[in-house]
């Protein structure tokens, strides 16, 4: 059974400075990987996933995120954050034969100050 | 192209009441999931369903709770007898035909049980 641990509950960051967003997962079988965002009492938005191909993938509003097979995490990046940007992160696992069934992660809430 | 529509957005219920919850996918979307965000936690699967038939409930509890998405009109989860447990953000995804690894989120109904 697959498994998804973000491993930050909270990051604060300020405003221009990177952020790094940190999600591994167990699974046995080949995944698909998504990271998410949710703004306050709001749904939730895809920012980027990855099906195949290149392990770099870049989503919206300049994040992109690395999918490392050997170390099984997916972590997400920001070179350069906006307040706009303050919200929680959710990276989500799907396993090949599980048809919209994702695990979740339990979240990180970026906060970003001035 | 409206997004997925939920409804109520916000429904208080009284111990023992029911609660149904209302989800439209978007245009030309033929599968529904459904998924429960309970306080501090990320995202639980609970059923996916395709126009009168559920695909997979492995996520439901086994009392209480059914889900059902008619031929006509939107997919309903049904709570029966809630209880304060039950208090939880519902959140309903729908997808295209034929693929399931792009879930377009809707902005969820807040259930609370006072």
């Amino acid at each position: 059974a697959q498994s998804v641990t973000q491993l930050d509950s909270q990051v604060p960051v300020f405003e221009e400075a990177p952020v790094e967003l940190r999600c591994n997962y167990s699974s046995s079988v080949s995944v698909y990987l998504f990271w998410y965002v949710q703004y306050p009492n709001q749904g939730l938005q895809l920012l980027l996933k990855y099906l195949s191909g290149s392990t770099l993938v870049k989503g919206i509003n300049g994040f992109e995120a690395e999918f490392n097979k050997s170390q099984t995490s997916f972590h997400l990046r920001k070179p350069s954050v906006h307040i706009s940007d303050t919200a929680e992160y959710f990276c989500a696992v799907s396993e090949g034969d599980s048809w919209g069934k994702f695990q979740f992660g339990a979240g990180t809430q970026v906060v970003v100050t001035p | 192209n409206a997004g997925v529509m939920q409804n109520p957005r916000h429904l208080v219920r009284r111990r023992g009441q029911e609660a149904r919850l209302r989800c439209s996918p978007m245009k030309g979307h033929s599968h529904v999931y459904w998924y429960r965000q309970l306080p501090e936690e990320g995202l639980k699967f609970m059923v996916y369903l395709q126009k009168e038939n559920i695909i997979d409930e492995s996520g439901m509890p086994k009392e209480r709770f059914s889900a059902e998405f008619p031929k006509e009109g939107p997919s309903i989860l049904r709570i029966q007898q809630v209880v304060r447990g039950d208090s939880a953000a519902y959140f309903c995804a729908s997808s295209p035909p034929g693929q399931g690894l792009e879930l377009f989120f809707g902005e969820g109904s807040r259930l609370t049980v006072l």
